[in-house]
């Protein structure tokens, strides 16, 4: 079967650090993977999505960036984190486009203090 | 671009009765495909429910069903004999048939009442 495992769980960082939140995925080859930020109480808003290696298409530039070194991770990062990064984020994964449901990973809550 | 609309910000419901949560995309393309997806307090992210956009028949799945308009681009979701674990967030979303990346409206919060 497949898992998605995504860490940290929860993470506190002051404006202007540099941020790096991993994913991996076990049990499958070739996902589709992506990359989430939920603002408190409101829906999820898509950041980025890569459909192999190296192939990163991002949805909202700001200051983020993803990268995927490996099939099967895929890494959301920063140089300079803002107030406005707060949030909770969310890696999921899914075989191929069409009707394959994405699969979710537990979540991470930053916090920009 | 792709949107997905759910209007109710936040819904109640007694326990064992039937709720309707409300969606609706906007999109020029003819075959998708549509989920529901439910978040409980623990902020899992669970797969309620899918629609093929070519299929007349709507989706059921034990006490989740849909009413699938497509003409409308109506999406709703029905919950019948709701039960306290069903008190969640409910997200609604897309996804072309071509695409790759899947598009979530901004969600209902559902508390079902004891």
């Amino acid at each position: 079967s497949q898992t998605i495992h995504q860490w940290p769980a929860t993470l506190v960082q002051p404006v202007g650090s540099p941020l790096s939140l991993e994913c991996t995925v076990e049990g499958t080859s070739n996902p589709n993977l992506y990359w989430y930020r939920q603002a408190a109480g409101r829906g999820l808003q898509l950041l980025f999505y890569s459909v192999g290696i190296g192939q990163i298409s991002s949805e909202v530039p700001q200051n983020l960036s993803a990268s995927r070194p490996q099939d099967r991770q895929f890494i959301l990062s920063s140089k300079k984190l803002l107030l406005s990064d707060s949030g909770f984020y969310l890696c999921a994964w899914s075989r191929d486009r069409g009707n394959s449901p994405l699969h979710f990973g537990n979540g991470t809550r930053l916090t920009v203090t | 671009a792709q949107t997905v609309t759910q209007s109710q910000p936040e819904m109640s419901v007694q326990e064992a009765e039937t709720v309707t949560l409300s969606c609706t995309y906007d999109t020029s393309e003819n075959n998708y495909y549509l989920f529901w997806y439910k978040q409980p307090p623990s902020r899992q992210m669970i797969l309620v429910i899918r629609q093929e956009a070519y299929k007349q028949q709507n989706a059921t799945e034990n006490r989740f069903s849909v009413n699938f308009q497509k003409a409308a681009k109506s999406f709703s979701l029905k919950i019948s004999d709701s039960q306290l674990g069903d008190t969640a967030m409910y997200f609604c979303a897309f996804r072309g048939m071509g695409n790759n990346d899947m598009r979530f409206g901004a969600g209902t919060r559902l508390t079902v009442k004891p």
